[in-house]
C-alpha cells in the first residue's frame, strides 16, 4: 500500500518570497502526480497534473517537478491570495492523498 | 462550464445510511473517458477518496469504505449519488463530489457538504 507524506506541515513564507513543498511516495508513482490548493471553507482546487503540468487558468508562479517518489511545488514569489493548504495526490492506483502543507503569512 | 452540486441530508443519526446526490450541469454524465467520485475531509484533517463510478455503472470503492459504500448513476437525470451504511461519528466530515479524467486527477469539484453524524 502506497503512503504519501508531504512537508514541512507548515510553512511560514513572507509575501514575494519563494515556497517550496515536498511531497513524497513510499514507492514508484511515475509522474502520476497533482497538487491543489484548499483554502478555508473552499473546495480543492486543481493546480498541476502529470507532475509537471499546469491545469487550466493557473499562474505561472506555481510549478511542479520530480518523478518516482519525490515531488516538489514551487511557487515562486508567493501573492497574498496564496496562502492556504496545499495537497499532493497520486493517482497510479486507486486516488490517494498527503496529509497536507499550511503556507501560511510570516 | 461544468458545475458539480452536492445535495442530502447533512444530519445523519449513528448506524444509519448517509444519503447525497451530485447533480451534474454544464456538461453531460455520459461523456466518455470521465469517473465521477466521491472524497470527504473530516473537520479540521485532509482529503480521502471515497470511490468513483463511470457513466456505464462500472465503479471502485476504497478498500477501507468498500463494504459500507454503494455508488450509483442516473444518466437520465445527470447525476451520481453515493451510500454510506452503519454510519459513526468518524464518518462526520465535509463530501465533494469530483470529476476526474478516467482515474485521473479532479479537476472539477463541488462546493461540498457538511454531514454530522449524531444521535
Amino acid at each position: 500500500e502506497i503512503v504519501m507524506t508531504q512537508s514541512p506541515a507548515t510553512l511560514s513564507v513572507s509575501p514575494g518570497e519563494r515556497a517550496t513543498l515536498s511531497c513524497r511516495a513510499s514507492q514508484s508513482v511515475s509522474s502520476n502526480l497533482a497538487w491543489y490548493q484548499q483554502k478555508p471553507g473552499q473546495a480543492p482546487r486543481l493546480l498541476i497534473y502529470g507532475a509537471s503540468t499546469r491545469a487550466t487558468g493557473i499562474p505561472a508562479r506555481f510549478s511542479g517537478s520530480g518523478s518516482g517518489t519525490e515531488f516538489t511545488l514551487t511557487i515562486s514569489s508567493l501573492q497574498s491570495e496564496d496562502f492556504a493548504v496545499y495537497y499532493c495526490q497520486q493517482y497510479n492506483n486507486w486516488p490517494l492523498f498527503g496529509p497536507g502543507t499550511k503556507v501560511d503569512i510570516k | 462550464q461544468l458545475q458539480l452540486q452536492e445535495s442530502g441530508s447533512g444530519l445523519v443519526k449513528p448506524s444509519q445510511t448517509l444519503s447525497l446526490t451530485c447533480a451534474v450541469s454544464g456538461g453531460s454524465i455520459s461523456s466518455g473517458g470521465y469517473s465521477w467520485s466521491w472524497i470527504r475531509q473530516p473537520p479540521g484533517k485532509g482529503l480521502e477518496w471515497i470511490g468513483y463510478i463511470y457513466h456505464s455503472g462500472s465503479t471502485y470503492y476504497n478498500p477501507s469504505l468498500k463494504s459500507r459504500l454503494t455508488i450509483s448513476v442516473d444518466r437520465s437525470k445527470n447525476q451520481f449519488s453515493l451510500k454510506l451504511s452503519s454510519v459513526t461519528a468518524a464518518d462526520t466530515a465535509v463530501y465533494y463530489c469530483a470529476r476526474a479524467p478516467f482515474e485521473y486527477y479532479f479537476d472539477y469539484w463541488g462546493q461540498g457538504t457538511l454531514v454530522t453524524v449524531s444521535s
